[in-house]
C-alpha cells in the first residue's frame, strides 16, 4: 500500500524557522514527483511546492519563493520542506502528496493525513 | 489569488446531478497543462477524483465525470449520494507562474 507521513510540524514564532518532512513507502519514490499542498484555516487548498523525481526540478508558489526550500532524499524515501522567516500566513496543514509521473505536471493520486503549523508569538 | 474560479457551493438531492465548473483566468486552462480534481471531506486527506481532465484513478466511483474545454473544464457527480458531500477543487499549472500549480478557489457540494 503507498503511503505518505508528514512530520515536523509545530508552533513557531514570526520570523522564526521549522523544517518538515514526509516519509514514503509502498512505491519506488524516486520514479514520481513529489508537492507540498496547504490549507490554512477557512481557507481552500494552495500549492506551495514541488520537485521532480530527480531532484533536480524544483517549483514553488510565489507566496512562499525565497523562503521555503524544497528537497528529496531518494535514498531514504524522504520528501523535506525548509520553511525560513515564516509569517502568520503560513499557519495551515501542510500535506504530502505524490503526483502520477516522475515531472509535477500530473495529478497527485496519494496524499499524507498531513501536519499542523502554527505561526504565533 | 487563484487564477482557477469555481462556484463557492452548489446543492442537490440525493440521485441527482450537480456540475462544477472550472474557469481559468488568464488563459491559465488554455496552456497545455491537464486539470485535476480532488475531492476534500473535513478532518481527511484530499482525494483524486478525475485526472488529465476526462481519466478517474482506480477505486473512484463511475459517477464522477471530467471534461475541459478550452480556458474552462467541468466535474460532474451524477446519482449524488450523501457521501459525495465535501469540497472540490481543480487543478493545473500555468507557465506563467514559472511552472507552478495553482487550484481552484474550491466548491462546497452539499447533499
Amino acid at each position: 500500500e503507498m503511503q505518505l507521513l508528514e512530520s515536523g510540524g509545530g508552533l513557531v514564532q514570526p520570523g522564526g524557522s521549522l523544517r518538515l518532512s514526509c516519509t514514503a513507502s509502498g512505491f519506488r519514490f524516486n520514479m514520481f514527483a513529489m508537492k507540498w499542498v496547504r490549507q490554512a484555516p477557512g481557507k481552500g487548498l494552495e500549492w506551495v511546492s514541488g520537485i521532480g523525481g530527480s531532484g533536480r526540478d524544483t517549483y514553488y508558489a510565489d507566496s512562499v519563493k525565497g523562503r521555503f526550500t524544497i528537497s528529496r532524499d531518494n535514498a531514504k524515501n524522504t520528501l523535506s520542506l525548509e520553511m525560513n522567516n515564516l509569517r502568520d500566513d503560513d499557519a495551515a496543514v501542510y500535506y504530502c502528496a505524490k503526483t502520477m509521473n516522475t515531472v509535477i505536471y500530473y495529478g497527485m493520486d496519494v496524499w499524507g493525513r498531513g501536519t499542523t503549523v502554527t505561526v504565533s508569538s | 489569488q487563484s487564477v482557477l474560479t469555481q462556484p463557492r457551493s452548489v446543492s442537490g438531492a440525493p440521485g441527482q446531478r450537480v456540475t462544477i465548473s472550472c474557469t481559468g483566468s488568464r488563459s491559465a486552462i488554455a496552456a497545455a497543462y491537464d486539470v485535476h480534481w480532488y475531492q476534500h471531506r473535513p478532518g481527511a486527506a484530499p482525494r483524486l477524483v478525475i485526472f488529465g481532465n476526462d481519466n478517474r484513478p482506480s477505486g473512484v466511483p463511475d459517477r464522477f465525470s471530467g471534461s475541459r474545454s478550452g480556458t474552462s473544464a467541468s466535474l460532474v457527480i451524477t446519482g449524488l449520494q450523501a457521501e459525495d458531500e465535501a469540497d472540490y477543487y481543480c487543478q493545473s499549472y500555468d507557465i506563467r507562474l514559472g511552472g507552478s500549480g495553482v487550484f481552484g478557489t474550491g466548491t462546497k457540494v452539499t447533499v
